[in-house]
């Protein structure tokens, strides 16, 4: 079946701009993450979903982070105000209860 | 604050050698570790899921060994081939959600 997708694949923006970047988990998944890998660093963990709820927020770096799910399906995630610091490459995975984190492609946000 | 070590950071070895990437974590109340591969440009794909319960998962030619009291773990790979090229992650969970990521060891397989 589809595996988990990510949109747009690239985003360059200005700094200073708001962006939203979109992730389709697989068809069932009750759970949906985002990450964040910086250049020449590992990845950091952002957000969970399980359902529409995200009983953890605490990786989100900074109050100009956001996310929401809908429908216990797709999830954005939102970044207000670009930095620089913010370019990286955002991934989203999704998994069925307590099981295999399964990766989309990911988005490669550039922040001029 | 948990912590995973993977070593070593870069490995280039030739075709057909069996060969074995470590990972470390500084606490074992893990929910479970798993391997994953990441190609250039491209997403990341588990490879090995290991329950905290269990000592060790194959798949092929891979098998991923856990030893939670030590807090290690070890991800061997018989007869290398230069498909497997990639860089090999590992990751704790806590808890059913939260993946702890090492910062990756670079696999390099030559012909």
């Amino acid at each position: 079946g589809a595996g988990v997708s990510q949109s747009p694949s690239n985003k360059v923006t200005e700094k200073g701009k708001d962006v939203e970047l979109r992730c389709d988990p697989i068809s069932g998944h009750t759970a949906l993450y985002w990450y964040r890998q910086s250049l020449g660093q590992g990845l950091e963990f952002l957000i969970y979903f399980q359902g529409n709820s995200a009983p953890d927020k605490s990786g989100l770096p900074s109050d100009r982070f956001s996310a929401e799910r809908t429908g216990g399906s797709v999830s954005t995630l939102t970044i207000q105000r670009t930095q620089q610091e913010d370019s990286a490459v955002y991934l989203c995975a999704s998994s069925s209860w307590a099981d295999t984190q399964y990766f989309g492609p990911g988005t490669r946000l550039t922040v001029l | 604050k948990q912590e995973v070590t993977q070593i070593p950071a870069a490995l280039s070895v030739p075709e057909g050698e069996n060969l074995v990437l470590n990972c470390s974590f500084t606490d074992s109340a893990i929910y479970n570790l798993q391997w994953f591969r990441q190609d250039p440009g491209k997403g990341l794909t588990s490879l090995l899921l290991i329950q905290s319960s269990q000592r060790e998962q194959t798949s092929g030619r891979l098998n991923a060994s856990l030893d939670k009291s030590s807090g290690r773990s070890t991800l061997y790979i018989a007869a290398s081939q230069p498909g497997d090229s990639a860089t090999y992650l590992c990751a704790v969970s806590r808890s059913n959600y939260q993946l702890i990521w090492g910062a990756g060891t670079k696999l390099i397989i030559k012909p």
